[in-house]
């Protein structure tokens, strides 16, 4: 596609639901990143794939988060038992370098997904 | 631990005026600086980046320089409009490392 591309836009989730947020990259690039970012802050790091193989998972806050992309295009991050602190925005970027090349290095985000737990 | 900071945290200027936003850092081997743009309830929008072998990039009436060695990136933003107003964030690629560093932003507003 021209950018990347989340859904939901906006999610609402009773404490203790599951939820799945989805991540359209970029046709072609290779890295992908989910980020969180709350209110009023700079995105914090979750986690980093690179094409099928998640390289990085540092970032996610607990073992309730979880993150995939299973064919190297589509990612989903999956949070278990939501809590009210998860409400933030989830963003997805890519990215068309690798590690150690010469690409640039830039960074394309989607417009991300709003999680609230009540 | 590389840090970034961004000053002010909020700026309001009227319509016209040209501005500077600014970014420091504290450990200079970075590989690029992105500067990016986000509007309320939005995603982040890439504005310019500018590799750590360069001095400036621009785009249209956007300036972004670099200085490595004393750890600072300025944004100007020339004859500012309404529609410029938005939160700007920086953010680091340190060398070899896929993870951005990120500012805290500058929320910018720009009176008619």
């Amino acid at each position: 596609g021209a950018g990347v591309s989340q859904s939901p836009r906006y999610k609402v989730a009773k404490r203790g639901q599951d939820v799945a947020l989805r991540c359209d990259p970029i046709s072609g690039h290779v890295s992908l990143f989910w980020y969180q970012q709350a209110l009023g802050q700079g995105p914090e790091f979750l986690t980093y794939f690179q094409n099928e193989a998640q390289l990085d998972k540092s970032g996610l806050p607990s073992d309730r988060f979880f993150a995939e992309r299973p064919e190297g295009s589509v990612s989903t991050l999956k949070i278990q038992r939501t809590q009210q602190e998860d409400s933030a925005v989830y963003l997805c970027a890519s990215s068309a370098d690798l590690i150690g090349t010469a690409n640039t290095g830039e960074l394309f985000f989607g417009e991300g997904s709003r999680l609230t737990v009540l | 631990k590389q840090e970034v900071t961004q000053i002010p945290a909020a700026l309001s200027v009227p319509e016209g005026e040209n501005l500077v936003l600014n970014c420091s850092f504290t450990d200079s081997a970075i590989y690029n600086l992105q500067w990016f743009r986000q509007d309320p309830g939005k995603g982040l929008t890439s504005l310019l980046l500018i590799q750590s072998s360069q001095r400036e990039q621009t785009s249209g009436r956007l300036n972004a320089s670099l200085d490595k060695s004393s750890g600072r990136s300025t944004l100007y933003i020339a004859a500012s409009q309404p529609g410029d107003s938005a939160t700007y964030l920086c953010a680091v690629r340190m060398d070899s490392n896929y993870q951005l560093i990120w500012g805290a932003g500058t929320k910018l507003i720009i009176k008619p």
